[in-house]
């Protein structure tokens, strides 16, 4: 089975300030690879999904994430954070074949002004 | 567009207790998901549905845990009887499957939060 390790249960960053949030994943065939993020008492939301295609993928809200083979990581990024995006970020993968996701431990993440 | 909707959305209950959740997906979604979500935890799931066949329960604990989703649309999560570990929020999430298709994303409902006294 996949596994997503996110590393920093918790990121703290100045409003303004880059966001890095990170994902590994556990697989010898790239997998589908998704970020979603959780505001309070709400589902989850999808960020962006990258599936094979290009590499960089960009999603909703300025992030966007690079899927790198060669480090099996697929980091979100956001260049300068805003104190909207206080929020809670899952890492999820899913194979190729089978439409299960498994879902990393999460980070939340705070916005200082 | 509506998304997916989930009721109640929070549920207090004592322990031993029956308690029953309610899932509607996104029209047209033939794939249903029931994921369990414990605090500071990322979702795990419990049972998806491909139309109204259970094509993987394997999460689901079968003793205590029910699901159905008759006529492929609604689906209902039970849990009888509820114990204290339980308490946790359940969410509900739907896609559309193509025949050969790649996958697909998942659209979450804002979940069904479960304290169990």
């Amino acid at each position: 089975a996949q596994s997503v390790t996110q590393l920093g249960s918790h990121v703290s960053v100045s409003e303004g300030a880059l966001v890095l949030l990170r994902c590994n994943y556990s697989s010898s065939v790239p997998p589908y690879l998704f970020w979603y993020v959780q505001y309070p008492n709400q589902g989850l939301q999808l960020l962006l999904k990258y599936t094979s295609a290009a590499t960089l993928v960009k999603g909703i809200n300025g992030f966007e994430a690079e899927f790198k083979k060669s480090e099996t990581s697929f980091h979100l990024t956001k260049p300068s954070a805003h104190m909207s995006d206080a929020a809670e970020y899952f890492c999820a993968v899913s194979e190729i074949t089978g439409n299960q996701f498994y879902f990393g431990t999460g980070t939340s993440l705070t916005v200082i002004p | 567009e509506a998304g997916v909707v989930q009721s109640p959305r929070y549920k207090i209950i004592e322990k031993k207790q029956p308690v029953a959740f309610w899932c509607n997906p996104i029209s047209g979604h033939n794939t249903l998901y029931w994921y369990r979500q414990n605090l500071g935890q990322g979702p795990e799931l419990l049972i998806r549905y491909e139309n109204e066949e259970a094509v993987d329960d394997s999460q689901l604990p079968k003793d205590r845990f029910s699901a159905e989703r008759l006529k492929g649309v609604d689906s209902t999560l039970k849990i009888q009887p509820a114990e204290l570990g339980d308490s946790a929020v359940y969410l509900c999430a739907s896609s559309l499957i193509e025949t050969g298709g790649g996958q697909e994303t998942q659209y979450f409902g804002p979940g069904t939060r479960l304290l169990v006294l």
